[in-house]
């Protein structure tokens, strides 16, 4: 089965600066890619999904890049601000609305 | 986007009794839903699928008989943990999407067995 791995696991920045997170997958057959933010108790909420026919994807301070080859794909937070403090896992399917398989998640603190 | 309702948020009950916590799909069908668990500081681990009108896909390593799902309609889907026990206290979490469309998670259901 797929098996995702994600680093680092525990992430501190300053706020204003960047926060990179890389998870690697398995699975070659895998080809959507979610990124979801989970706070403290609470649901882990969507943020940003690629599909495997695309190399990048951007909303407004978030982005997400995909190599499809190498079977890695990133997470990049531009402008960090203390409301993004949380852990983010990545994800991988077979298609979107499929059985997700986690990374192990990054704790993210953005120190003001 | 689609709105996952999750109950009871949180549970504590005896070791011994069973508990049954429940998934629905507000505004929309979802012919397929999944269960989550997650231990403190950990990630989500997948336990199982629930098919609408058919028997649940368990993965590796969880009991279906103490991990009980039941799918009888196509915005409901409920998870019964049977006999709990002490370790199975943690963090159960449904997703559903609509077709082929994004995974919503619901809010997810703290159980702790005494």
């Amino acid at each position: 089965g797929e098996n995702v791995e994600q680093h680092p696991s525990t992430l501190s920045v300053q706020e204003g600066d960047s926060a990179v997170i890389k998870c690697t997958y398995s699975d070659s057959a895998s080809n959507y890619f979610p990124w979801y933010k989970q706070e403290l108790g609470k649901r882990p909420q969507l943020i940003i999904d690629i599909r495997s026919n695309v190399g990048e994807k951007k909303d407004q301070r978030i982005a997400v890049t995909l190599n499809k080859t190498a079977k890695h794909f990133s997470l990049h937070i531009t402008e960090t601000q203390p409301e993004d403090s949380a852990v983010y896992f990545c994800a991988a399917s077979f298609a979107a609305g499929n059985k997700l398989t986690f990374g192990g998640g990054t704790r993210v603190l953005v120190k003001p | 986007g689609a709105v996952v309702s999750q109950h009871p948020s949180w549970v504590i009950c005896k070791s011994g009794t069973s508990v049954k916590i429940e998934c629905r799909s507000l505004d929309f069908q979802a012919t397929t839903m999944f269960w989550y668990r997650q231990f403190p500081k950990q990630s989500l681990m997948l336990m199982a699928t629930s098919n609408e009108g058919s028997k649940a896909t368990y993965e590796q390593g969880v009991e279906k008989d103490k991990f009980l799902i039941n799918h009888a309609s196509l915005t409901l889907s409920t998870l019964t943990v049977t006999s709990a026990h002490p370790e199975d206290s943690s963090f159960y979490i449904c997703s559903a999407g609509q077709g082929s469309e994004k995974l919503f998670f619901g809010s997810g259901t703290q159980l702790s067995v005494l």
